[in-house]
């Protein structure tokens, strides 16, 4: 089976930065992406990495190791509206593939 | 609007009742997913059409659970007989099938409640 793991609450401060870290055991992995969930909303896609290295994108960064199957999603410059559920998925197999989800990690951002 | 859309956002049913809910996805995506999503977890994989050919199924789709998407374009997911462990987020996503990444794009979901 795959197994996802991401831990389960985070809490930081606004303007601070925040690691969300997601290791993973799968075979025939294809890619990683972070998606972002607000509370009864659908996931809204933030990042993709399929090779090693860090991807940046404004205040989200996300980063992959392969060899180590382990996956960060770094947001920086923490504001109110960053609370919500972050969400790391792994794609198996041919691009057609469906995503595995973590659990999901809850940050709440304080003022 | 041009994102997944998805109908009803909410349905209350009592056990036993058969519910079917739409997906509309995004027009030129010919990849369609549906999920299931509980409190507190990530979505989990239920099946997958490209076009109107269901490739793909969950062992978490059981035999009261039926999904077809006729003519490539909607989806219609129905579950019969349901049990209060139905109550959930489900969750409709589309993707383009081109490109190696392959992004899912989310509807916000149905949520069923069985009493």
């Amino acid at each position: 089976g795959q197994n996802i793991d991401q831990p389960t609450e985070m809490t930081a401060t606004e303007g601070a930065i925040v690691q969300i870290n997601c290791t993973y055991q799968t075979s025939g992995f294809n890619g990683l992406f972070w998606y972002q969930q607000h509370a009864g909303e659908a996931p809204t896609f933030l990042s993709y990495n399929v090779l090693d290295g860090l991807e940046e994108k404004g205040r989200f960064s996300s980063f992959l190791s392969r060899s180590k199957g382990y996956s960060y999603l770094l947001l920086k410059e923490l504001q109110m509206k960053d609370s919500a559920s972050y969400l790391c998925a792994v794609k198996i197999g041919s691009t057609l593939g469906r995503l595995y989800f973590g659990r999901g990690t809850q940050l709440t951002v304080w003022p | 609007d041009t994102g997944v859309s998805q109908d009803p956002r909410h349905k209350i049913t009592k056990r036993g009742q058969n519910v079917t809910f739409r997906c509309d996805p995004i027009s030129e995506h010919n990849r369609l997913y549906w999920y299931r999503q509980t409190l507190g977890q990530g979505p989990e994989f239920l099946t997958y059409f490209q076009n109107e050919a269901q490739l793909e199924k969950s062992r978490l789709l059981s035999d009261r659970f039926s999904a077809e998407r006729p003519k490539g374009s909607f989806s219609t997911l129905e579950i019969q007989r349901t049990e209060q462990g139905d109550s959930a987020m489900y969750l409709c996503a589309s993707s383009p099938g081109t490109g190696g990444r392959n992004e899912q794009f989310f509807g916000p979901g149905t949520r069923l409640t069985v009493l």
